[in-house]
């Protein structure tokens, strides 16, 4: 399975822009880059995919570098809602076996008021 | 829309006792999981099934068995429970061949074996 590195934690004042990093330099033509976050006491959350294109949605928006070996995850303006741990995962689609989310470690997002 | 249920949300076994985590989902999806998630630790994953009839097993297995008679069911037995199976546990479903969609977590089952 293709890995992502995230750094281990981050810090951002509240209503600031945050850009959360991810590497994934052995990523597959069909691999998809996910990004879930689990808030305290929560399970994984959803924010966002994309493939080739950046993708926004009401959460967050992804940027996609040109050769798809890293990506980040931006939230426009981050709100102490949004301290959690952030997940970077790649997903193959149409590989079966290789439809599964392999978690990492992710990046432990604080925000400050 | 229920999205995916998880029972019971807590729970407390003897070791060597045997149980049944449920999972159920509503959205028509053909794929589920099963993740456990260790104090400080990121999610990995136990067992997982592309569709009824099928299962495969994830990257730590060991001590759980899994079976999919339905669309919407996938519930993860221990058949005979130890201490380092305490942990919380949580299933995920998603639709199999598209990458249009993420996955939906249930909201976990706090398991403590003692």
């Amino acid at each position: 399975d293709a890995k992502t590195t995230q750094p281990n934690s981050m810090e951002s004042n509240e209503e600031e822009p945050v850009h959360l990093p991810c590497n994934h330099s052995t990523i597959s033509g069909t691999d998809y880059i996910h990004w879930y976050r689990q808030l305290p006491s929560q399970g994984p959350e959803y924010v966002i995919h994309g493939l080739t294109s950046n993708v926004n949605n009401r959460m967050a928006s992804l940027a996609i570098a040109e050769d798809r070996k890293s990506s980040t995850l931006i939230l426009h303006r981050a709100t102490l809602r949004d301290a959690a741990v952030y997940y970077c995962i790649l997903r193959d689609p149409y590989g079966g076996a290789t439809n599964k989310l392999i978690f990492g470690t992710g990046t432990l997002l604080a925000v400050q008021p | 829309n229920a999205g995916v249920t998880q029972t019971p949300k807590f729970q407390v076994l003897k070791t060597g006792q045997s149980m049944t985590l449920q999972c159920a989902q509503d959205m028509n999806h053909e794929y589920m999981s099963w993740y456990r998630q260790d104090p400080g630790m990121g999610l990995r994953l136990i067992h997982y099934s592309v569709g009824a009839g099928i299962t495969d097993q994830g990257e730590v297995p060991n001590g759980y068995n899994v079976s999919r008679s339905t669309t919407e069911d996938f519930p993860l037995r221990l058949l005979s429970a130890a201490p380092s199976q305490t942990s919380v546990y949580f299933c995920a479903s998603s639709y199999v061949r598209t990458g249009n969609y993420g996955y939906t977590f249930g909201s976990g089952t706090r398991l403590t074996v003692v």
